[in-house]
């Protein structure tokens, strides 16, 4: 089975940039693995930012962009700001045609 | 605009079966699929399946597999998820989402506001 990875928690300062990533237990991403990157504060849906590796959704400020970064997708956020604290998830598309979502980063912005 | 509303919040007792539904709007409901994601309390999210609203095709995680049914009703553009067997680990927030596949993309957008199934005795 195979397991995404990701960082459970990241602090960033307001203001500064942060790299979030969505790794493999085994193997590298790879934009054929589609990741999406999805924002999630307490008590609400998740709001779709980033989706195939580096597309931005509708509405979502250029602060935040995707990637890859060496053998994982990854999450820039710059210029955090205080409503940027969420717990951020990615998830990859697999051959076999499922999806799988990573643990999920709690971001503190302090 | 579009918009995925789901029904309301269910308890359910060990053993027994339930039925979520997803009435979508604002777009043309055969040209997308749904996905359905679940989040225990406190937990991460879990990509249960998907369903073509085109061709009824689905694709389910292993973890659900045998247990769960995904439907589509193109005449109310509603999306239903059926869960049987139910068991206090499926207790959890349950999300549809539109999935779109196209030319070099695959992704979901818009999600419902999620319904919170319990399962106790």
């Amino acid at each position: 089975q195979t397991v995404v990875t990701q960082e459970p928690s990241f602090s960033v300062s307001p203001g500064g940039t942060v790299i979030l990533t969505c790794g493999l237990s085994s193997g590298s991403v790879s934009t054929s693995y589609y990741p999406s990157w999805y924002q999630q504060t307490p008590g609400q849906a998740p709001r779709t930012l980033i989706y195939s590796t580096n597309t931005r959704s509708p509405g979502v400020p250029d602060r935040f962009s995707g990637s890859i970064l060496g053998n994982k997708a990854a999450l820039t956020i710059a210029g955090a700001q205080a409503d940027d604290e969420s717990d951020y998830y990615c998830v990859l598309y697999m051959s076999s045609g499922i999806w799988v979502f990573g643990g999920g980063t709690k971001l503190t912005v302090l | 605009q579009v918009q995925l509303v789901q029904s309301g919040a269910e308890v359910k007792k060990p053993g027994a079966s339930v039925k979520v539904s997803c009435k979508a709007s604002g777009y043309t409901f055969t040209t997308y699929g749904i996905s359905w994601v679940r989040q225990a309390p406190g937990q991460g999210l879990e990509w249960m399946g998907c369903i073509s609203a085109y061709n009824g095709n689905t694709k389910y995680a292993q973890k659900v597999q045998g247990r769960v049914t995904m439907t589509t009703d193109t005449s109310t553009s509603t999306a239903y998820m059926e869960l049987r067997s139910l068991r206090s680990d499926d207790t959890a927030v349950y999300y549809c989402a539109r999935d779109a596949v196209v030319p070099g993309a695959r992704y979901r957008d818009y999600w419902g506001q999620g319904t919170l199934v319990t399962v106790s005795s």
